[in-house]
């Protein structure tokens, strides 16, 4: 399955800056996937990541908030834009690897932002 | 709507203890269930997918079921030890044509010992 490097492992941050994630696969994938996860809950998808193309964000987050770039089919990173203390948590890179017969999802070792 | 549910929140068990974790998804088209851990404040590691058309997965003191008609997957843990100390949780892929995957809220297993 893929590797996936991810930096800054955490940080921490003041409120009103912004912080950019960045995150390397070790082989070419096709989509990557950004996940918050806010203390104590589970994990949900802020966008969808494919080279050469705009992002896709889900519903409640946008890309003046939350901008992403492709530049290519192994490198993205996530900006975390004008930052508050409600963007405290966990953000995390992932693709979906295809092995002999199944697919499954890979993840980085995530991000853990503090905002003050 | 697809919901994926975890019970329990949370387990404590001494070490070497058997354990079961529970999953649970409302729609059973799927196309396939990944069990994952995470470490605090940590990301997430693959332990065991299981495509729709099989019925468990096994790694290592690790075994992963999957009944799909009832909405169900458990991850069994043999002879339990402190260092499995983390968060599990499980997520499905929908069959309805979407890549996103579901997660469900997790398992907090502590093991004493």
């Amino acid at each position: 399955s893929a590797v996936i490097s991810q930096k800054p492992s955490r940080d921490i941050c003041q409120r009103g800056t912004s912080l950019t994630i960045q995150c390397q696969v070790d082989s070419q994938v096709t989509m990557m996937f950004w996940y918050r996860q806010q203390p104590g809950q589970s994990l949900t998808l802020i966008a969808t990541a494919n080279q050469g193309s705009e992002a896709t964000y889900e519903s409640g987050f946008v890309i003046d908030k939350f901008p992403i770039s492709r530049p290519n089919l192994t490198f993205s990173t996530l900006t975390v834009s004008n930052m508050s203390p409600e963007d405290s948590s966990i953000y995390l890179c992932s693709v979906e690897t295809a092995g002999s017969t199944n697919y499954g999802y890979t993840f980085g070792s995530g991000t853990r932002l503090t905002v003050v | 709507k697809q919901e994926v549910t975890q019970i329990p929140a949370a387990l404590s068990v001494p070490e070497g203890e058997n354990l079961v974790l529970n999953c649970s998804f409302t729609d059973s088209a799927i196309y396939n269930l990944q069990w994952f851990r995470q470490d605090p404040g940590k990301g997430l590691t693959s332990l065991l997918l299981i495509q729709s058309s099989q019925r468990e997965q096994t790694s290592g003191r690790l075994n992963a079921s999957l009944d799909k008609s009832s909405g169900r997957s458990t991850l069994y843990i043999a002879a339990s030890q402190p260092g499995d100390s983390a968060t599990y949780l499980c997520a499905v892929r929908p069959t309805s044509g979407t890549y996103k995957y579901i997660f469900g809220t997790g398992t907090r297993l502590k093991v004493l010992a």
